[in-house]
Parts: C-alpha cells; sequence; structure tokens
C-alpha cells in the first residue's frame, strides 16, 4: 500500500523566506504525487502534480516540487514565502488496490501547517 | 460553473442522531470521494464511486454509508452518530479513466460535531 509522510507538523518563516515543505512517500508502483493547499475553513485546492513526464513541476502561487526517485521525496519548494502563503499544505500520492488498479483514490499525508511572519 | 458543492456546510448531532451529508458535482466527472480530516491525521477516505452504480469502502468506512444516486450527486450518511465522527468532511470528484490519479476537486466541507 502507498503512504505519505510529512515531516514537520507546523513550518514557521519569515516574509521573503525560503519555503521547504517535506515530503516522502512509499509506492509500490510509479507514483503520481500532489500536493494540495487548504486555507482556513475552505476545501483542498491543487498546487502542483508529478506524472512522470519532467522531474521538477511547477504549481501556482510560484510552488514548485522536485520528484526524487532514489530519496524517494517531493518536496515543495517557493524561493520567497508571502503572507498569503500561510495555509496547509498536503502531499498526496496515487493509491492502488491489490490489483493495481487506482480508481483516482488518494493517500494523503498528515499536513503541515505553514505560518509566515511579517 | 459551481464545482463541487456540499450541504450543510455545518451541523451539530446528538449521539445516535442520523443524518445525509450530501454532494454535488457539476463537471460530468464520473468518478467521487467522501473524505474526513482530522487534526494530525491528514485526509482520510471513507467511500468512493469510481463510476456511478458502483460504491466501494475506503480506509475509514465503519459508521458510514454511500449512495451515488446518479452521476451528479453522492451522498453520505451516519445512521447513528458518535462522537468519535466529529470531524470536517469533504466531497471530491474526477474524472477518472483508468489510469492513475488525476486532480482531484473538493468540496467546500462540511463541519460535523456530534455532541
Amino acid at each position: 500500500a502507498q503512504s505519505v509522510t510529512q515531516l514537520g507538523s507546523h513550518v514557521s518563516v519569515s516574509e521573503g523566506a525560503l519555503v521547504l515543505l517535506r515530503c516522502n512517500y512509499s509506492s509500490s508502483v510509479p507514483p503520481y504525487l500532489f500536493w494540495y493547499v487548504q486555507y482556513p475553513n475552505q476545501g483542498l485546492q491543487l498546487l502542483l502534480k508529478y506524472t512522470s513526464a519532467a522531474t521538477l513541476v511547477k504549481g501556482i502561487n510560484g510552488f514548485e516540487a522536485e520528484f526524487k526517485k532514489s530519496e524517494t521525496s517531493f518536496h515543495l519548494t517557493k524561493p520567497s514565502a508571502h503572507m498569503s502563503d500561510a495555509a496547509e499544505y498536503f502531499c498526496a500520492v496515487s493509491d492502488s488496490d491489490a490489483g493495481g488498479t487506482s480508481y483516482g483514490k488518494l493517500t494523503f499525508g498528515q499536513g503541515t501547517i505553514l505560518t509566515v511572519h511579517p | 460553473n459551481a464545482g463541487v458543492t456540499q450541504t450543510p456546510k455545518f451541523q451539530v448531532l446528538k449521539t445516535g442522531q442520523s443524518m445525509t451529508l450530501q454532494c454535488a458535482q457539476d463537471m460530468n466527472h464520473n468518478s467521487m470521494y467522501w473524505y474526513r480530516q482530522d487534526p494530525g491525521m491528514g485526509l482520510r477516505l471513507i467511500y468512493y464511486s469510481a463510476s456511478e452504480g458502483t460504491t466501494d469502502k475506503g480506509e475509514v468506512p465503519n459508521g458510514y454509508n454511500v449512495s451515488r444516486l446518479n452521476k451528479r450527486e453522492f451522498s453520505l450518511r451516519l445512521e447513528s452518530a458518535a462522537p468519535s465522527q466529529t470531524s470536517v468532511y469533504f466531497c471530491a470528484s474526477l474524472i477518472w479513466l483508468g489510469g492513475f490519479a488525476d486532480t482531484q476537486y473538493f468540496g467546500p466541507g462540511t463541519r460535523l460535531t456530534v455532541l
């Protein structure tokens, strides 16, 4: 079964500083990987996704993530944090059943709350 | 285009009461999902419907039932609510064509408290 681990339940940065949110995955098949963002009292919104086309994936709002198969990682970065980036971020991996069929299911990490200080 | 809509937005139940959470999507997606979100645990899949007429259990199905009413609507029912079901519930949908996951689109959530 696939699994996702997000290192650090809370990350705090200053405005203008680098944002690094860590995600490691475990998958028995080539993974599809996603980062979603959740603003307070809202649903989840897709930031970016990796579908094996390119290892460096660019998303919305200046975020990007790099797929590293050797490290089983898919860390999310942004060069310069903005106050509006304060939110909870979720890493997710395509799930599949014993027969290898996904049915579109996702397995999510525990989430990382990003705080941005002025 | 409203996307994925959920009703109600908030609900307070007493232990043992029942209720149905409604979800509808207008994107012509074939697959729909129900998740629950609890602090520090991310989102966990309760039930899903890969296509109209099919439903299947996810990671945490106990205490819940679902109905895929038609292609647009997927409801989640709590027959006898328990305090452990206090959570935020999200519905999601996507077009699944037999490959691996494409983008799931999420509703705004239902915040449920069971006393």
